[in-house]
């Protein structure tokens, strides 16, 4: 799965929106990007994913450059009980052939603190 | 629907001795993972299981680490003598099919080893 990068800490203001950036370069065409958070000692949250067009859900918007190697998740409304470290996942669709792990590989993520 | 569920939530142990920990994906769930939480790092992947079978135990630390799935549902990982680098918050997730849809975690077990 192809390596991402993500700003170690950002802030944002309640109420404003949230935009945090993922760069990942070496991703290939089958490789989705998904968004995870953790909020401090819970584990780790789905949030959404996508392979070339951008999404929507109830909790966020996921917005993928043309060519892919970089994405922004987009919380539009953020909260204080958004301020949670977020990770940004490439995966591919389908299992390796030969083994290799199949759990998804985090990163350090951004630490997103909303501001009151 | 309940979510994954994981026990002990805390458990602290002495250096040397052999812990248990439990995972319950959610019902219906064919693949279920492991994966170990240090302090301040993102989760690792320790090992996954399609139904009962262990199908990559690749991040698994060392032989004193062992997961097993019985009946496809319920996993419980072992580890054995354990050390003080093996203090950890251990997460479980499960997915729907194959492995790569989307992954669901419990709140995860913190072991403190002293």
């Amino acid at each position: 799965d192809a390596k991402t990068t993500q700003p170690p800490s950002m802030d944002c203001a309640e109420g404003r929106a949230a935009n945090l950036p993922c760069n990942h370069s070496t991703i290939s065409g089958n490789e989705y990007v998904y968004w995870y958070r953790q909020i401090h000692s819970q584990g780790p949250q789905y949030i959404i994913h996508g392979l070339k067009n951008n999404e929507t859900n109830e909790m966020a918007s996921l917005i993928i450059t043309e060519d892919r190697k970089s994405s922004t998740l987009i919380l539009p409304h953020a909260t204080l009980r958004d301020t949670a470290v977020y990770y940004c996942i490439v995966r591919g669709a389908t299992r390796r052939s030969g083994g290799g792990a199949d759990g998804l590989t985090f990163g350090k993520g951004t630490h997103l603190i909303i501001q009151p | 629907g309940a979510g994954v569920s994981q026990s002990p939530r805390y458990k602290v142990a002495k250096r040397g001795q052999d812990v248990a920990l439990r995972c319950d994906p959610i019902s219906g769930h064919v693949s279920l993972f492991w994966y170990q939480q240090a302090l301040g790092q993102g989760p690792e992947f320790l090992t996954y299981f399609q139904n009962e079978a262990q199908l990559d135990k690749s991040g698994l630390p060392s032989d004193r680490f062992f997961a097993e799935r019985p009946e496809g549902s319920v996993s419980t990982l072992k580890i054995q003598r354990t050390q003080q680098e093996d203090s950890a918050v251990y997460l479980c997730a499960s997915s729907l099919a194959t492995g790569k849809e989307t992954q669901y975690f419990g709140p995860g077990t913190r072991l403190l080893v002293l």
